[in-house]
């Protein structure tokens, strides 16, 4: 079965440095999305993108956050200067149609620790 | 606005016993979708329920979304140690917003 992949699956950095999360979605999909989840919460969402360009993002994606797709296959979350707040679980997440009609598909996770 | 209520937060049963979840929304859902998140692990879909009414039924696990589409349920039937996890209900719109979720623990 087709599947999310991300990596690193454990990242520890030091505040204020910079983060950069990969995930390769299902190869037929054109939805891409990044959520979080602290760790004991719920799962929240962060962005997605769509057609190279991103189509919604909450309150929680601001300026020290990005996305990119540099090519046919990965989709990257990058996080510029890091804070404690950060640490969280990352989930990418991918799926081939638009609106509510499909099921979303989520990678195993990145687990990211701010010290 | 566009959040979803689940309760309980957390709920502690024997093997056996039964396990509900209730999920709720201040306005009119177009659909609700349920995952299983294990202990370390990431959200997993279970179901999506779109019509009102609809009760759907996957093994031991019963869906139900509300007449009024603005409620939905998880029930467990005699849970066993392998439905340890966190159960979250979701609003589709595009995004997926989650609710809080329920964790389910089993004790053999």
């Amino acid at each position: 079965e087709p599947e999310v992949t991300q990596t690193p699956s454990h990242q520890v950095t030091q505040m204020g440095q910079e983060v950069i999360l990969r995930c390769v979605p299902i190869s037929n999909h054109l939805y891409f999305y990044w959520y979080r989840q602290i760790l004991g919460q719920k799962v929240e969402f962060l962005v997605s993108f769509y057609n190279n360009e991103i189509s919604e993002k909450s309150e929680i994606f601001d300026d020290q956050f990005s996305v990119e797709r540099p090519d046919g296959s990965n989709f990257t979350l990058k996080i510029r200067s890091t804070k404690l707040e950060d640490s969280a679980m990352y989930f990418c997440a991918s799926k081939n149609e638009g609106g509510s009609g499909n099921t979303i598909y989520f990678g195993e996770g990145s687990w990211l620790t701010v010290v | 606005g566009q959040q979803v209520m689940q309760i309980p937060q957390y709920q502690h049963v024997q093997e056996g016993e039964d396990f509900t979840t209730y999920c709720n929304s201040s306005t009119t859902l177009s659909n609700i979708q349920w995952y299983k998140q294990r202990p370390g692990g990431h959200p997993v879909f279970l179901i999506q329920l779109v019509k009102s009414g609809e009760v759907k039924k996957q093994k031991r696990l019963t869906f139900q979304f509300g007449e009024a589409k603005k409620n939905s349920s998880l029930h467990i039937t005699a849970t066993q140690t392998t439905d340890v996890g966190t159960y979250f209900c979701a609003r589709q719109g595009g995004k997926l917003i989650f609710g809080q979720g329920t964790e389910l623990s089993v004790k053999p």
